[in-house]
């Protein structure tokens, strides 16, 4: 399987202001996706982040508060804007396809994210 | 769209005993259903998929079973170990033409295994 990294692994921040998450897979991958997972909660899916163009958002989540990037095969970035104690959360990569099998999706280690 | 429900919510059992989690799903054109691990600050990690085409799959004490007429899959966990006790999720998405749809998860099932 591949292997995934996230930065940063945890963060303390202020509310009302951006935090960028980075993900980085070790080898080309079809499908990449964000997820969000509360404490003690199951994973919801943020979108599906789409190598050179837009990323798909589910329903509840908007481009203009998580802003995504995925500039090619084995990299992207989720932003977390204009932060409130809500967005308090463990943020999780996936990635599917390529050589991890085009079923399968694993998951980066997450960044745990706390909003003041 | 899909809707995955879980079942228990939480299990307690005695070390060396059998375990089993139940999902069911929704939507009768998913044809990918894989478990989850998730122990205590770490990452989901895969433990056992299913396709539609196949009725159970096994791996060692893992099993999995799929009924897609009731829409409803299970795992079963034999002679359980403490190592065991984590929160297991299922999952159920739709994958066509080597493309994967999105994984939609059950809400957990925290086991817990008695030495």
């Amino acid at each position: 399987s591949a292997v995934i990294s996230q930065k940063p692994s945890r963060d303390i921040c202020q509310r009302g202001t951006s935090l960028t998450i980075q993900c980085q897979v070790d080898s080309q991958v079809t499908m990449m996706f964000w997820y969000r997972q509360q404490p003690g909660q199951s994973l919801t899916l943020i979108a599906t982040a789409n190598q050179g163009s837009e990323a798909t958002y589910e329903s509840g989540f908007v481009i203009d508060k998580f802003p995504i990037s995925r500039p090619n095969l084995t990299f992207s970035t989720l932003t977390v804007s204009n932060m409130s104690p809500e967005d308090s959360s463990i943020y999780l990569c996936s990635v599917g396809g390529g050589v991890t099998g085009a079923d399968t999706q694993y998951f980066g280690p997450g960044t745990r994210l706390t909003v003041l | 769209g899909e809707n995955v429900e879980q079942h228990p919510s939480t299990l307690s059992v005695q070390e060396g005993d059998s375990a089993v989690i139940k999902c069911t799903y929704s939507d009768s054109a998913s044809n990918y259903f894989p478990w989850y691990k998730q122990e205590l600050g770490k990452r989901p990690q895969l433990i056992i998929d299913i396709r539609s085409n196949v009725g159970e799959k096994k791996d060692q004490r893992i099993a999995v079973t799929l009924n897609k007429t009731a829409k409803h899959f299970s795992l079963h966990i034999t002679e359980t170990q403490p190592e065991d006790s984590a929160v297991y999720f299922c999952a159920a998405t739709l994958i066509y033409g080597g493309s994967q749809g999105n994984l939609i998860f059950g809400k957990g099932t925290k086991l817990s295994v008695k030495p």
